[in-house]
């Protein structure tokens, strides 16, 4: 089945620094989503890619989906404390097909430290 | 924004015992999901619903069950808890055109 490579896999940064983040797989993908968990906790939606080339923000947040559909990457801002945790990146394969058409293929993640 | 609530928050069971993980959803989503994860790792897919009275297994194997008898009401049953399930078990839910899910916050299983 299709994969999802999410880099790095942990990271730590200054408090205030930008951090960018990224998924790639050989597969193309119809949509790309970008989950943040804090430990003991569900993954919250952070962003929502629909179409290839599409730019969102979301507060200090922003995301693409990339040209090729192969690829998102997602970037934080100015980052503070609270950014700790978890990055998930999700897409949903092309093309749908059968039963299993709806199911979401993750990242791996990437853990975030922030040091103040 | 969908409600989704998981019950209990932590369990500590002993091996062989039946347990019953609660999902509950309020924005009325046909597309329910199981997830199954150690901590800090990646998600594992372990079953799917995409209304009542249906239900599949996902790619991981589980030894659990789930039921899908009211739209909004999801539960996962293990008929013999080992420590091999020790996990934390996420539910998630999906209303929309879009493959957006929305998790719950999760149960922490432990197996002693």
């Amino acid at each position: 089945g299709q994969q999802l490579n999410q880099s790095p896999q942990s990271m730590f940064i200054q408090e205030g620094e930008d951090v960018s983040m990224n998924c790639t797989s050989s597969s193309i993908f119809n949509t790309w989503l970008w989950y943040k968990q804090d430990p003991g906790e569900g993954p919250v939606l952070l962003i929502a890619l629909y179409k290839a080339g599409e730019l969102t923000s979301n507060g200090r947040l922003t995301a693409q989906f990339g040209i090729t559909r192969k690829d998102s990457f997602l970037n934080i801002s100015a980052s503070i404390p609270s950014d700790v945790g978890i990055y998930f990146c999700a897409g949903q394969p092309f093309p749908y097909s059968g039963a299993g058409s709806y199911q979401l293929t993750f990242g791996k993640g990437t853990k975030l430290s922030v040091i103040p | 924004e969908a409600d989704i609530y998981q019950t209990p928050r932590y369990l500590v069971i002993g091996t062989g015992k039946k347990i019953t993980l609660e999902c509950s959803q309020t924005m009325g989503h046909d597309k329910m999901y199981w997830y199954q994860q150690d901590p800090g790792m990646e998600l594992h897919l372990i079953h799917y619903s995409y209304g009542v009275n249906s239900t599949e297994k996902g790619d991981l194997s589980s030894e659990s069950t789930v039921s899908r008898i009211r739209t909004e009401h999801f539960p996962l049953t293990l008929e013999s808890a080992r420590p091999s399930h020790t996990s934390q078990y996420l539910c998630a839910s999906d209303g929309g055109g879009y493959n957006e899910q929305f998790f719950g916050p999760g149960t922490r299983l432990t197996v002693l």
